[in-house]
């Protein structure tokens, strides 16, 4: 079975920085694009970063980019996306996801748990 | 960016009822459209990619149809587990967008 499962969310002050991790389980993670998505407390989903199967590649949305990075380890099946100079709009919940990349886009077949975020001083 | 517009935001059906869920995209996106369903407390769940071909393991009630900017999402027969958020999204190009979410109530 797939598993995702991220961990290293918290509450942190405005300008901090955090790094979430997820762990992958039950495929062969190296060939897969992974992505991060994120929810603010009751909104919609909005889509962050992703990254190609050897990590050569990484995209972001215009709102977090020189602030936040992904990077993965296929050594370790592992998934991270540091973000620093974090903002209150940063605050939610932050889902690992796995992008199959049927018919040459993003379509996530597999999502983790989440991990929350929230910035608040 | 492609702006995805789904109607209605929040609708309440019976079981048995036939739900129709529409997504408009700003611009042609072809057939590059996911549909994902989030239950309360819950990570999202790909049930439709490619405007119309169903995931593994989802019920047949569930269809999806639809190409270009105009898409939609059925139900055929509403079942009281089919509560929760409905969300498309575009994947012709970045960022990737998804729409605004519409909320399923059962009566």
């Amino acid at each position: 079975d797939v598993h995702l499962v991220e961990s290293g969310g918290d509450l942190v002050q405005p300008g901090g920085a955090l790094r979430l991790s997820c762990t992958a389980s039950g495929f062969s993670f190296s060939t897969f694009w992974m992505t991060w998505v994120r929810q603010a407390p009751g909104k919609g989903l909005e889509w962050v970063a992703n990254t190609n199967p050897d990590g050569s590649w990484r995209f972001y949305v215009d709102s977090v980019k020189g602030r936040f990075t992904i990077s993965r380890d296929n050594a370790k099946n592992s998934l991270f996306l540091e973000m620093t100079s974090l903002r209150a709009e940063d605050t939610a919940m932050y889902y690992c996801a796995r992008d199959p990349f049927d018919d040459g886009g993003m379509t996530l077949d597999y999502w983790g748990q989440g991990a929350l975020v929230t910035v608040s001083s | 960016d492609i702006q995805m517009t789904q109607s209605p935001s929040a609708l309440s059906a019976s079981v048995g009822d036939r739900v129709t869920i529409t997504c408009r995209a700003s611009q042609s996106i072809s057939n590059q459209l996911v549909w994902y369903q989030q239950k309360p407390g819950k990570a999202p769940k790909r049930l439709i990619y490619k405007a119309s071909t169903l995931d593994g393991g989802v019920p047949s009630r569930f269809s999806g149809s639809g190409s270009g900017t105009e898409f939609t999402l059925t139900i055929s027969s509403l079942q009281p587990d089919d509560l929760g958020t409905y969300y498309c999204q575009q994947y012709t190009s970045q960022p990737y967008t998804f729409g605004q979410g519409t909320k399923l109530e059962i009566k």
